[in-house]
């Protein structure tokens, strides 16, 4: 069975901090991807990578960067949290089909 | 214009009605589709691919019309446990996975 785990379901940080997010599929995927889901906005792109250490910006790119040292891995890094960041972050990995992470919740104060 | 745009909804439909939601996507290089599901505070998961000869699983029925660049989602027979929201996704080319807003159904009694 498919599966892609992400480090932290719920995430309370202060603005400010840096947070890391990290996602980890076992499907030997080549695609993964970091995307936010907000109300009314649906889910946007904010990084994809396409191969380890390649990465490439989506549509909201900015206050946030992404690293992939190993093909499995995928972090989102968000150097200096702002409040305007709190939102439910999911991760995906993929080969033609898309395969979710269960999400992480993260509330900047 | 958006990616890929859908009707919010919410559509509100009594069981055992049939409902049909559309997607309109804008890029004509778009290379395969799909339509998701997300259950509230879940992580969406795949429901079909959607081919260009049109398909069909079960009660859902899933077309394609490139010419005019949408995508729609057949629902016989509603059942409660359909309720959820619908996403319409679009494989832009590079693995580059780009989602509709969602349209939400609700099943009722």
């Amino acid at each position: 069975d498919v599966k892609v785990t992400q480090s932290s379901r719920y995430l309370v940080k202060r603005t400010g901090e840096k947070v890391f997010l990290e996602c980890v599929q076992d499907m030997d995927h080549e695609n993964m991807f970091w995307y936010r889901q907000d109300p009314g906005l649906g889910l946007r792109l904010i990084y994809f990578s396409y191969d380890v250490k390649m990465k490439e910006k989506g549509d909201i790119p900015e206050g946030y960067s992404v690293s992939r040292e190993k093909k499995e891995r995928f972090s989102l890094i968000l150097e200096s949290a702002s409040t305007n960041q709190t939102s439910m972050y999911l991760c995906a990995s993929s080969q033609g089909l898309g395969f979710f992470g269960p999400g992480t919740r993260l509330t900047v104060l | 214009r958006k990616e890929v745009e859908q009707d919010p909804g919410p559509f509100n439909v009594p069981e055992g009605a049939t409902v049909a939601f559309n997607c309109t996507y804008s890029n004509s290089a778009s290379q395969s589709f799909f339509w998701y599901r997300q259950d509230c505070r879940k992580e969406p998961k795949l429901l079909m691919s959607v081919y260009s000869s049109g398909n069909e699983d079960g009660r859902f029925t899933a077309q394609l019309n490139r010419a005019s660049q949408y995508i729609s989602l057949l629902i016989r027979d509603s059942k409660l446990s359909d309720s959820a929201t619908y996403l319409c996704v679009v494989n832009e080319g590079f693995q580059k996975l780009v989602f509709g807003t969602g349209t939400r159904l609700l099943v009722s009694p």
